[in-house]
């Protein structure tokens, strides 16, 4: 079967703080998929990045930043100099086939 | 450029009235299409999914159902609402089966 695991519920970090959002998956497939999307207050999901599981890779796009490590079945997910704009729910999720299933989510608080 | 819509945004209703919520998909042929719900502070539940006209797949038993009478259509129902059908319904799409989701802009029901 099939699982993500966001172990953090909530953070609250300071705007201008570095936050890492922790995401750790269990499959039976070798082939497989995973994601990170964003949730602000609006509601709307926003697809953030893709990774295949056989590009480990880590990416950068502007302040944010993906760490896939195979060895740990672990995808975190880095926001650097955090803005307040950041505060949304962010969500892991994996795909081995047909469906996406999603990590419960992590409730990312960015004070000023 | 591709588009998702669904609606109604918000609703309440009565337990033991029906349910109808819409979703479509402009700018795409054939997409994979998705059912999603998030209950109030938790993660994403898939619901339905189908990879064609008329054909469904649906993940958790329930008093729900879904139909797909156009290749961009996509339709979640019930006869008779339950409490715990109250929730933030998200409809998807996706180029392919791993492919990133794209999400609607969500429907708020709630039952009372």
């Amino acid at each position: 079967a099939q699982k993500v695991t966001q172990a953090q519920t909530e953070i609250s970090v300071v705007e201008k703080e570095d936050v890492t959002l922790d995401c750790v998956y269990e499959t039976r497939d070798t082939t497989y998929y995973l994601f990170w999307y964003k949730q602000p207050p609006s509601g709307e999901l926003v697809f953030l990045i893709r990774r295949n599981s056989f590009d480990e890779q880590n990416e950068i796009s502007g302040r944010y930043s993906w760490n896939f490590q195979k060895s740990t079945s672990s995808f975190n997910f880095t926001i650097t100099a955090s803005q307040v704009v950041d505060s949304a729910v962010y969500f892991c999720a994996l795909n081995g086939g047909f469906k996406t299933i999603f990590g419960a989510g992590t409730r990312l608080f960015v004070k000023a | 450029s591709q588009t998702i819509h669904q609606w109604p945004a918000t609703l309440v209703q009565p337990v033991g009235s029906p349910l109808s919520l819409e979703c479509t998909v402009e700018g795409t042929s054939n997409p994979n299409l998705y059912w999603y719900r998030q209950a109030a502070g938790r993660g994403l539940q898939l619901l339905f999914y189908s990879v064609g006209i008329g054909q469904i797949s649906s993940e958790v038993p329930q008093n729900l159902s879904a139909s797909r009478p156009q290749d961009r259509q996509f339709i979640l129902s019930s006869k008779k609402l339950l409490l715990s059908d109250s929730g933030f319904y998200l409809c998807a799409w996706s180029r392919g089966p791993s492919g990133e989701l794209f999400f609607g802009e969500g429907s708020r029901l709630t039952v009372l």
